[in-house]
């Protein structure tokens, strides 16, 4: 059962445009949303985190958007550059026990 | 340099030879975890470890089998491995307290013929 639904599967967006990654959940009892970035031979790398009583979290150009009582969260990626182009995912953790549960993963490319 | 490092990268194997993937990580975490990654699923969590001797199923464990021996390792053992479990595989580590901040290692691309 997927816990995490994450769309779109892929993205391709023009450099300097935004990039939207969105992801919804079933599970009331998670206690953090992290982002993870993963390029092309490397392990995914945490990009940044909310906790769901916090509705905006930005950090540079990444901005998680988040909104408890849909249960969804997206990423907001402004002035997307080509080394943005990665495969990025949700995820979602309970504090209890710490398991981390990933979303299907989009893949981003940004055209030059 | 803070890393989990995983060996072999890539590994073409045959059905039902037994085989180990390794993983160490240098930063003294508690937490160690092994994810496979497939196209359109994400990744997937198989076993977990918090600590030494203590490991626990996660979401697809069957077909595998994990050991905490020592703090900094934590091999992953196909015993038997089949076709299905033809992957891309992740190491990750966390510390104690940060439970969402893992360090993953570089994969390990598994092919069973």
């Amino acid at each position: 059962q997927q816990q995490v639904k994450q769309s779109p599967q892929s993205l391709i967006v023009q450099k300097g445009g935004i990039s939207i990654i969105n992801c919804a959940y079933e599970n009331t009892a998670f206690d953090y949303f992290p982002w993870y970035q993963q390029f092309p031979g490397k392990g995914p790398a945490l990009l940044i985190a909310i906790r769901p009583d916090v509705s905006e979290k930005k950090e540079g150009r990444f901005t998680i958007s988040f909104n408890k009582s849909a249960k969804q969260f997206s990423l907001h990626i402004m002035d997307s550059q080509p080394g943005d182009s990665a495969t990025y995912f949700c995820a979602a953790v309970v504090n209890q026990g710490g398991k981390l549960i990933f979303g299907q993963g989009t893949e981003l490319s940004v055209k030059p | 340099e803070a890393q989990v490092t995983q060996n072999p990268r890539y590994l073409i194997t045959v059905t039902g030879k037994k085989l180990t993937v390794t993983c160490s990580q240098n930063m003294n975490h508690e937490y160690m975890s092994w994810y496979r990654q497939d196209p359109g699923l994400g990744l997937r969590q198989i076993y977990y470890s918090m600590n030494v001797e203590v490991t626990d199923k996660g979401d697809v464990p069957e077909g595998y089998k994990v050991s905490r021996k020592e703090k900094r390792n934590f091999p992953l053992i196909l015993e038997s491995p089949s076709p299905n479990q033809t992957s891309l595989y992740f190491c990750a580590s966390r510390r104690s307290g940060n439970n969402y901040g893992y360090t993953f290692g570089s994969g390990t691309r598994l092919t069973v013929v």
